[in-house]
């Protein structure tokens, strides 16, 4: 699976849009770009994923760049309960890394009044 | 519909001995994997179950072994424990096949060995 890098930390203030990257500047073409954030000390939540598109779905927005070299996450309204880990993953959709999610060290989001 | 669950939500065990956890996945899932959480760090992948068979191992000794059920329920036992295994261990439940298979987490089983 490609390698992800992303910024240790972020802050932002409570209902302006959250905007978190990840490059993942050697994705090949059958990998997926996940994201995931763990609050502490509790299992990770799986927020979105995408191939190419951008996605939308009830909790954020993905933007994948045309090349697929990188990403950015947006939460449109941050809250303080969005402060979190914040994990970019890419995975495989075949092959011998098809199951595993391999985690980096991710960003840590805070969320200020 | 309910998510992930594991049992038991905390553990203290002693250098040595054994310990099992539980798993149980989402509805309508087939497929288990298991991850390791240590302090401040990332969670590293186990292995995955699918059929009652291993699929896929990380980089763990063969003190980690895992079993899946019928019901594809799963458990995770760990061997002649040692103080580093002392962790947040992570259950994630997906459906086997098709280009992606996203996974669950439950959430976890905190661990500490003495």
């Amino acid at each position: 699976d490609a390698k992800t890098t992303q910024p240790p930390s972020m802050d932002c203030a409570e209902g302006r849009a959250a905007n978190l990257p990840c490059n993942h500047s050697t994705i090949s073409g059958n990998e997926y770009v996940y994201w995931y954030r763990q609050i502490h000390s509790q299992g990770p939540q799986y927020i979105i994923h995408g191939l190419k598109n951008n996605e939308t779905n009830e909790m954020a927005s993905l933007i994948i760049t045309e090349d697929r070299k990188s990403s950015t996450l947006i939460l449109p309204h941050a809250t303080l309960r969005d402060t979190a880990v914040y994990y970019c993953i890419v995975k495989g959709g075949g092959g011998t890394s098809y199951g595993k999610l391999t985690f980096g060290q991710g960003t840590i989001l805070t969320v200020h009044p | 519909d309910a998510g992930v669950t594991q049992s038991p939500t905390h553990l203290i065990k002693t250098r040595g001995q054994q310990v099992t956890l539980r798993c149980s996945p989402k509805s309508g899932h087939d497929t288990v994997s298991w991850y390791q959480q240590a302090l401040g760090q990332g969670p590293q992948f186990i292995f995955q179950y699918y059929e009652e068979e291993e699929r896929q191992r990380g980089n763990f000794p063969d003190r980690f072994s895992g079993h899946q059920f019928p019901n594809y329920s799963s458990e995770l036992n760990v061997n002649a424990l040692l103080l580093g295994d002392s962790a947040l261990y992570l259950c994630a439940s997906s459906l086997y096949g098709g280009p992606t298979d996203t996974q669950y987490f439950g959430p976890g089983t905190r661990l500490t060995v003495l």
